[in-house]
C-alpha cells in the first residue's frame, strides 16, 4: 500500500495570502495525484487531477505541481471561501489511498 | 449532471450487517469506475472499496477485505456495499464516488453520504 504524507497538518494563513501545502508518496505515482477540498458538513470537492490540471470551475488561484513522490498544493492569495480541509490522494496503484488531509485555517 | 443518492446507513450492533445504495444518474456503471470512501467522525478520508466498470473487477482497503462486498446492478444504475461483522471502528459517513474514468481513478463527482454507526 502506497501512504500518502501530508503536511504541514494545520496551516494557518491570513486571507490573501499564499498557502503552500506538502504531500509526500511512500514509492512513485508519477503523476497519479489528485487533491480534494473539503470545508465544513459538506462533501469533498476534486481540485487538480494528474498532479497539476484543475478540474472543472476550479479558479486560476489554485495550482498543483510535483511527481513521483513529492507534491505540492498552492493557493496564491486565499480567499475567505478556500479555508477547509485538503487531501490528496493517489490513483497510480490499488488500494487507492489518501492523505490524512491539512487544515487551512484562518490566522 | 451526474447524482449520486447514498442510502441505508443507520445505527447497528458490533457484529451486525448492512447494506448501503448509491443510486445514480446521467452515468453508466458499466463504463465508469465507482468506489466508496468513508469518513468516521472528525477524521479524515479512507478509501473502502472499488467497482471497476469496464471487467467488473473489485478492490478492497485491508480494512474491510473479507467483510464488506461490493456490487452493482446494471439495470437500475445502483452501487452497493455490502457490509457484514461490522465494528465500532467502522462507524463514518460512507460516501460513493465516481472515477473520471475506467482506469483514472480520481474521483470527479460524490454523493452525500449516509451515515453508519456500529454500537450498542
Amino acid at each position: 500500500e502506497i501512504v500518502m504524507t501530508q503536511s504541514p497538518a494545520t496551516l494557518s494563513v491570513s486571507p490573501g495570502e499564499r498557502a503552500t501545502l506538502s504531500c509526500r508518496a511512500s514509492q512513485s505515482v508519477n503523476s497519479d495525484l489528485a487533491w480534494y477540498q473539503q470545508t465544513p458538513g459538506q462533501t469533498p470537492r476534486l481540485l487538480i487531477y494528474g498532479a497539476s490540471t484543475r478540474a472543472t470551475g476550479i479558479p486560476a488561484r489554485f495550482s498543483g505541481s510535483g511527481s513521483g513522490t513529492e507534491f505540492t498544493l498552492t493557493i496564491s492569495s486565499l480567499q475567505s471561501e478556500d479555508f477547509a480541509v485538503y487531501y490528496c490522494q493517489q490513483y497510480n496503484n490499488w488500494p487507492l489511498t489518501f492523505g490524512g488531509g491539512t487544515k487551512v485555517e484562518i490566522k | 449532471e451526474v447524482q449520486l443518492l447514498e442510502s441505508g446507513g443507520g445505527l447497528v450492533q458490533p457484529g451486525g450487517s448492512l447494506r448501503l445504495s448509491c443510486v445514480t444518474s446521467r452515468l453508466s456503471l458499466s463504463t465508469y469506475d465507482m468506489s466508496w470512501v468513508r469518513q468516521a467522525p472528525g477524521k479524515g478520508l479512507e478509501w473502502v472499496s472499488a467497482f471497476r466498470g469496464t471487467g467488473g473487477s473489485t478492490y478492497y482497503a485491508d480494512s474491510v477485505k473479507g467483510r464488506f462486498t461490493i456490487s452493482t446492478d446494471i439495470s437500475t444504475n445502483t452501487l452497493y456495499l455490502q457490509m457484514n461483522s461490522l465494528r465500532a471502528e467502522d462507524t463514518a459517513v460512507y460516501y460513493c464516488a465516481k472515477a473520471w474514468s475506467s482506469g483514472w481513478n480520481y474521483l470527479d463527482y460524490w454523493g452525500q453520504g449516509t451515515l453508519v454507526t456500529v454500537s450498542s
